[in-house]
């Protein structure tokens, strides 16, 4: 079964920081485009960061450019969301999402987690 | 980025009718639109990519349409499971955008 799995969220302050990380299983890993995706509470979806499956080709939204890196390691199929300088916007469930193997750098996303809950406040 | 819009934002329905959702982008886009649904407390679910293109396993009921700026998601007969909110998508371009959803609600 083709699965992703977050982990990584909790609590913390103004200007922490924190990585998540996303699990990987059922699929060959480093041949699909992976994205994270965000939902604050109530709120709608906001894309946040994706990565090409074999390039490393790295993209970010206008929003957290510049304090969060998407990275990924194929050998533990494993994706991870660093984030520095976190905000109180922040605050979200934070999905891991697999790109549907069309294309490395335009993809819907057919798979999704169950998302990992980042709180950021003092 | 892209802005994408949809409309109505909100909307109660009642099972067995046809309901339509549209959503527009603010530069054309092609066909690189997708659709998701999402139900309280889980996570989106793709049903349609490249405008109109049915997601194995999504009901035939579930329909897509549209190219370049204004794309629809046509649901043929609302059934009870179908109460969500909506999202659109485009990955015409970095960064990907989503639409701010649309509600569906029972009546």
């Amino acid at each position: 079964e083709v699965q992703v799995l977050e982990s990584g969220g909790g609590l913390v302050q103004p200007g922490g920081s924190l990585r998540l990380s996303c699990a990987a299983s059922g699929f060959t890993f480093n041949s699909y485009a992976m994205s994270w995706v965000r939902q604050a509470p109530g709120k709608g979806l906001e894309w946040v960061s994706g990565i090409g499956g074999n390039d490393d080709s790295t993209y970010y939204a206008d929003s957290v450019k510049g304090r969060f890196s998407v990275s990924r390691d194929n050998s533990k199929n494993t994706l991870y969301l660093q984030m520095y300088n976190l905000r109180a916007e922040d605050t979200a469930v934070y999905y891991c999402a697999k790109g549907d193997g069309t294309n490395n750098y335009y993809y819907t996303m057919d798979v999704w987690g169950q998302g990992t809950t980042v709180t950021v406040s003092s | 980025a892209i802005r994408m819009t949809q409309s109505p934002s909100s909307f109660s329905a009642s099972t067995g009718d046809r309901v339509t959702i549209t959503c527009r982008a603010s530069q054309g886009i092609s066909n690189y639109l997708a659709w998701y649904q999402q139900k309280p407390g889980e996570a989106p679910n793709l049903l349609i990519s490249a405008a109109s293109t049915l997601q194995s396993g999504v009901p035939s009921r579930f329909s897509g349409g549209g190219s370049g700026t204004d794309f629809t998601l046509t649901i043929g007969c609302l059934q009870s499971e179908d109460f969500a909110t909506y999202y659109c998508q485009q990955y015409y371009s970095y960064p990907f955008t989503f639409g701010p959803g649309t509600k569906v609600d029972i009546k």
